[in-house]
């Protein structure tokens, strides 16, 4: 049973496309967030959703737009993509704001040419 | 501004010996703090983490970190690595923001390669 689980795994897609990353958890955990992990593999948070409420907005461009259903499911949609775009991208959940542990899915490397 | 430091960016090493991976924060205020080890394209895994009560924390796979208030540091040690043990390692820090929030820092984070 996969804890928190995203697809697609990898996206290849051309710039200027709009794509979409889907994420789900089944922990129960009422905190889910989007991560972006670049070559150098610095990790910056996006965005943090608790109990399908917007906690969490970094400095991100508005072509990101993250969409919770409810609070298990996390899905992040990418508009008009850019090369500068392309990264891993995850998803994680947890019980709590950061003062407990998070889970982490296995990523998407997203790839803009 | 409130930051994370991990000083080493990679740590080479020989299978057997022992490790200490450094992380150094800038904070006065409540802190959490954990470790986070990233094995080659998987995401993150918690190693372990402090939050309160005795400042030496054991993790998983024979990880173990010490809470240091007064030198504002979390290195993470282990005696003796295994190749198994080749990994990315990130340090966080949960800190209580100025509105009472928590928000979470990370470190760069540190490249451990274990050479037989």
């Amino acid at each position: 049973d996969t804890a928190v689980s995203q697809t697609p795994k990898y996206l290849v897609t051309q710039m200027g496309n709009d794509k979409s990353i889907k994420c789900e958890q089944n922990l129960g955990h009422d905190t889910m967030y989007w991560y972006k992990q670049d070559s150098k593999k610095f990790l910056k948070i996006m965005f943090s959703y608790n109990n399908k409420e917007l906690i969490i907005n970094e400095t991100v461009p508005n072509r990101f737009s993250p969409k919770s259903p409810d609070k298990a499911h996390l899905n992040l949609h990418i508009n008009s993509l850019e090369l500068g775009d392309s990264a891993v991208y995850f998803c994680a959940s947890s019980q709590g704001q950061y003062n407990t542990e998070a889970f982490f899915g296995q990523g998407t490397r997203l790839t803009v040419v | 501004a409130q930051s994370v430091t991990q000083l080493d960016s990679q740590v080479p090493v020989f299978e057997e010996a022992p490790v200490e991976l450094r992380c150094n924060y800038s904070s006065s205020v409540s802190v959490y703090l954990f470790w986070y080890v990233q094995y080659p394209n998987q995401g993150l895994q918690l190693l372990l983490k402090y939050l309160s009560g005795s400042t030496l924390v054991k993790g998983i796979n024979g990880f173990e970190a010490e809470f240091n208030k007064s030198q504002t540091s979390f290195h993470l040690r282990k005696p003796s690595v295994h190749i198994s043990d080749t990994a990315e390692y990130f340090c966080a820090v949960s800190l209580r923001n100025a509105g009472n929030n928590r928000k979470l820092i990370w470190g760069l984070g540190t490249s451990l390669a274990v050479n037989p």
